[in-house]
Protein backbone atom coordinates (compact mmCIF):
# COMPACT_ATOMS: atom_id res chain seq x y z
CA UNK A 1 0.00 0.00 0.00
CA UNK A 2 1.22 4.07 -0.20
CA UNK A 3 3.47 4.85 2.50
CA UNK A 4 5.15 7.66 3.73
CA UNK A 5 8.37 7.95 5.01
CA UNK A 6 9.41 10.61 7.54
CA UNK A 7 13.22 11.48 8.27
CA UNK A 8 14.95 11.96 10.60
CA UNK A 9 12.44 10.38 13.70
CA UNK A 10 14.18 12.82 16.00
CA UNK A 11 16.43 16.12 15.66
CA UNK A 12 18.30 17.88 18.56
CA UNK A 13 19.01 21.57 17.96
CA UNK A 14 20.40 24.51 19.99
CA UNK A 15 18.02 26.88 19.69
CA UNK A 16 18.98 29.16 16.63
CA UNK A 17 20.07 26.14 14.84
CA UNK A 18 18.45 25.31 11.74
CA UNK A 19 16.04 22.14 11.46
CA UNK A 20 14.96 20.08 8.42
CA UNK A 21 12.40 17.21 8.19
CA UNK A 22 12.28 15.40 5.04
CA UNK A 23 8.72 13.01 3.52
CA UNK A 24 8.99 10.68 0.73
CA UNK A 25 6.34 8.77 -0.81
CA UNK A 26 5.96 5.82 -2.23
CA UNK A 27 3.91 6.79 -4.46
CA UNK A 28 2.74 10.02 -6.39
CA UNK A 29 0.69 12.06 -4.36
CA UNK A 30 -2.36 14.55 -4.96
CA UNK A 31 -1.07 17.08 -2.06
CA UNK A 32 0.61 17.16 0.67
CA UNK A 33 -0.15 18.75 4.00
CA UNK A 34 2.05 19.82 7.36
CA UNK A 35 1.12 19.41 11.07
CA UNK A 36 2.59 20.55 13.86
CA UNK A 37 1.79 18.69 17.58
CA UNK A 38 2.80 19.71 20.51
CA UNK A 39 3.68 17.53 23.83
CA UNK A 40 0.50 16.10 24.57
CA UNK A 41 -1.55 17.84 22.29
CA UNK A 42 -3.39 17.21 18.88
CA UNK A 43 -2.20 18.10 15.13
CA UNK A 44 -2.84 20.80 14.29
CA UNK A 45 -2.61 22.00 10.50
CA UNK A 46 0.29 24.80 9.37
CA UNK A 47 -0.03 24.19 5.26
CA UNK A 48 -0.91 22.60 2.11
CA UNK A 49 1.07 22.19 -0.74
CA UNK A 50 -0.68 21.04 -4.27
CA UNK A 51 1.58 22.27 -7.23
CA UNK A 52 4.67 20.02 -8.21
CA UNK A 53 7.96 22.14 -6.99
CA UNK A 54 5.66 24.81 -4.99
CA UNK A 55 7.60 26.45 -2.01
CA UNK A 56 5.63 27.99 0.59
CA UNK A 57 7.09 30.45 3.34
CA UNK A 58 5.49 30.91 6.85
CA UNK A 59 7.70 33.45 8.62
CA UNK A 60 10.70 31.19 9.76
CA UNK A 61 9.47 27.52 8.07
CA UNK A 62 9.80 27.28 4.25
CA UNK A 63 7.89 24.09 2.72
CA UNK A 64 8.79 22.43 -0.54
CA UNK A 65 6.95 20.06 -2.67
CA UNK A 66 8.98 18.29 -5.23
CA UNK A 67 8.72 18.14 -9.06
CA UNK A 68 7.90 14.35 -9.05
CA UNK A 69 5.11 15.27 -5.78
CA UNK A 70 6.70 12.45 -4.30
CA UNK A 71 9.12 13.80 -1.59
CA UNK A 72 8.42 17.31 0.49
CA UNK A 73 10.41 19.08 3.77
CA UNK A 74 10.11 21.52 6.04
CA UNK A 75 12.99 23.52 7.13
CA UNK A 76 13.04 25.94 10.23
CA UNK A 77 15.44 28.74 10.18
CA UNK A 78 16.89 29.91 13.64
CA UNK A 79 14.68 27.77 15.89
CA UNK A 80 13.23 29.13 18.97
CA UNK A 81 11.92 27.15 21.92
CA UNK A 82 8.27 27.63 20.69
CA UNK A 83 8.80 25.00 17.79
CA UNK A 84 9.73 22.43 20.06
CA UNK A 85 6.88 19.23 18.89
CA UNK A 86 6.66 16.84 16.28
CA UNK A 87 5.82 17.59 12.49
CA UNK A 88 4.20 15.48 10.30
CA UNK A 89 3.54 15.48 6.64
CA UNK A 90 0.21 13.68 5.61
CA UNK A 91 0.04 13.33 1.78
CA UNK A 92 -3.27 12.35 -0.30
CA UNK A 93 -2.63 9.89 -2.69
CA UNK A 94 -4.18 9.72 -6.49
CA UNK A 95 -7.30 7.55 -6.17
CA UNK A 96 -8.46 8.65 -2.87
CA UNK A 97 -10.09 12.25 -2.13
CA UNK A 98 -9.98 11.91 2.16
CA UNK A 99 -7.49 9.42 3.28
CA UNK A 100 -3.80 10.90 4.35
CA UNK A 101 -1.54 9.04 4.56
CA UNK A 102 0.30 10.81 7.44
CA UNK A 103 4.34 9.91 8.01
CA UNK A 104 5.37 9.32 11.29
CA UNK A 105 6.83 12.41 11.85
CA UNK A 106 9.96 14.20 12.94
CA UNK A 107 10.14 15.12 17.15
CA UNK A 108 12.10 18.68 17.41
CA UNK A 109 14.22 19.20 20.75
CA UNK A 110 15.99 22.07 21.33
CA UNK A 111 19.00 21.09 24.03
CA UNK A 112 19.00 23.57 27.13
CA UNK B 1 -18.07 28.04 16.95
CA UNK B 2 -16.19 25.43 18.90
CA UNK B 3 -13.96 23.31 17.52
CA UNK B 4 -14.21 19.63 17.61
CA UNK B 5 -14.48 18.67 20.61
CA UNK B 6 -13.76 15.30 21.71
CA UNK B 7 -14.99 13.60 25.39
CA UNK B 8 -13.58 12.24 27.64
CA UNK B 9 -9.93 13.13 27.15
CA UNK B 10 -8.57 10.34 29.12
CA UNK B 11 -9.95 7.32 29.93
CA UNK B 12 -9.27 4.20 31.79
CA UNK B 13 -10.64 1.09 31.54
CA UNK B 14 -9.82 -2.42 32.66
CA UNK B 15 -9.40 -5.26 30.42
CA UNK B 16 -12.47 -6.61 29.06
CA UNK B 17 -14.15 -3.54 29.83
CA UNK B 18 -15.56 -1.28 27.11
CA UNK B 19 -14.89 1.71 25.94
CA UNK B 20 -16.60 4.55 23.94
CA UNK B 21 -14.84 8.04 22.77
CA UNK B 22 -17.12 10.61 21.82
CA UNK B 23 -16.85 13.46 19.04
CA UNK B 24 -18.40 16.48 18.02
CA UNK B 25 -17.24 17.55 14.86
CA UNK B 26 -17.45 21.62 14.25
CA UNK B 27 -20.43 23.19 13.41
CA UNK B 28 -21.30 22.42 10.17
CA UNK B 29 -18.85 19.84 9.12
CA UNK B 30 -20.38 16.26 8.57
CA UNK B 31 -17.69 14.24 7.83
CA UNK B 32 -15.92 12.62 10.59
CA UNK B 33 -12.76 10.79 10.56
CA UNK B 34 -10.98 8.89 13.07
CA UNK B 35 -7.05 8.21 13.48
CA UNK B 36 -5.21 6.19 16.20
CA UNK B 37 -1.89 7.34 17.35
CA UNK B 38 0.93 4.86 19.35
CA UNK B 39 3.41 6.62 21.01
CA UNK B 40 5.74 8.10 19.26
CA UNK B 41 4.14 7.49 16.15
CA UNK B 42 2.17 8.84 12.96
CA UNK B 43 -1.81 8.88 13.10
CA UNK B 44 -3.27 5.89 11.52
CA UNK B 45 -6.58 6.07 9.34
CA UNK B 46 -8.99 4.39 11.27
CA UNK B 47 -12.81 5.22 10.28
CA UNK B 48 -14.19 7.71 7.85
CA UNK B 49 -17.89 8.20 8.48
CA UNK B 50 -20.71 10.70 7.07
CA UNK B 51 -24.45 11.28 8.87
CA UNK B 52 -25.56 7.88 9.72
CA UNK B 53 -23.32 5.97 6.86
CA UNK B 54 -19.77 4.43 7.11
CA UNK B 55 -17.99 5.65 4.22
CA UNK B 56 -14.33 4.10 4.71
CA UNK B 57 -13.85 1.44 7.96
CA UNK B 58 -10.81 -0.52 6.21
CA UNK B 59 -8.33 1.21 9.03
CA UNK B 60 -10.22 -0.32 11.71
CA UNK B 61 -9.54 -3.46 13.41
CA UNK B 62 -12.90 -5.64 12.11
CA UNK B 63 -13.32 -6.77 15.58
CA UNK B 64 -14.46 -5.43 18.84
CA UNK B 65 -14.35 -2.18 17.42
CA UNK B 66 -16.71 -0.25 15.96
CA UNK B 67 -18.14 3.15 14.67
CA UNK B 68 -20.98 5.21 14.28
CA UNK B 69 -22.24 9.45 13.53
CA UNK B 70 -25.93 8.74 13.97
CA UNK B 71 -27.90 11.76 12.61
CA UNK B 72 -28.93 13.40 16.05
CA UNK B 73 -25.34 13.35 18.24
CA UNK B 74 -21.58 12.99 18.20
CA UNK B 75 -19.95 10.11 16.56
CA UNK B 76 -19.14 7.29 18.79
CA UNK B 77 -15.99 5.02 18.82
CA UNK B 78 -16.72 2.00 20.68
CA UNK B 79 -14.54 -0.78 21.46
CA UNK B 80 -15.67 -3.85 23.34
CA UNK B 81 -12.94 -5.89 25.43
CA UNK B 82 -10.51 -3.51 25.49
CA UNK B 83 -6.76 -5.37 25.81
CA UNK B 84 -3.52 -3.47 26.60
CA UNK B 85 -2.79 -2.77 23.02
CA UNK B 86 -5.74 -0.78 22.19
CA UNK B 87 -4.21 2.18 24.51
CA UNK B 88 -3.32 5.06 22.31
CA UNK B 89 -4.28 8.65 21.67
CA UNK B 90 -7.75 8.47 19.54
CA UNK B 91 -8.03 11.65 17.42
CA UNK B 92 -10.90 12.74 15.48
CA UNK B 93 -11.16 15.45 12.27
CA UNK B 94 -13.87 17.12 10.40
CA UNK B 95 -14.41 18.38 7.92
CA UNK B 96 -17.20 20.06 5.52
CA UNK B 97 -17.08 17.90 2.62
CA UNK B 98 -15.63 14.63 1.35
CA UNK B 99 -12.79 16.04 0.08
CA UNK B 100 -9.39 16.43 2.08
CA UNK B 101 -8.45 19.52 0.25
CA UNK B 102 -8.03 21.92 3.50
CA UNK B 103 -6.80 21.48 6.59
CA UNK B 104 -8.51 18.69 8.39
CA UNK B 105 -9.52 20.16 12.04
CA UNK B 106 -9.23 17.55 15.09
CA UNK B 107 -9.92 17.30 18.47
CA UNK B 108 -7.99 17.49 21.26
CA UNK B 109 -8.26 13.62 22.09
CA UNK B 110 -8.98 11.05 24.04
CA UNK B 111 -6.17 8.70 25.77
CA UNK B 112 -6.96 5.88 26.53
CA UNK B 113 -5.43 3.74 28.97
CA UNK B 114 -6.05 0.15 29.41
CA UNK B 115 -4.84 -1.44 32.86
Amino acid sequence: GQQVMQIPQYQHVQEGEDFTTYCNSSTTLSNIQWYKQRPGGHPVFLIQLVKSGEVKKQKRLTFQFGEAKKNSSLHITATQTTDVGTYFCAGLGHGSNYQLIWGAGTKLIIKP
Amino acid sequence: NAGVMQNPRHLVRRRGQEARLRCSPMKGHSHVYWYRQLPEEGLKFMVYLQKENIIDESGMPKERFSAEFPKEGPSILRIQQVVRGDSAAYFCASSPNAEVNTEAFFGQGTRLTVV
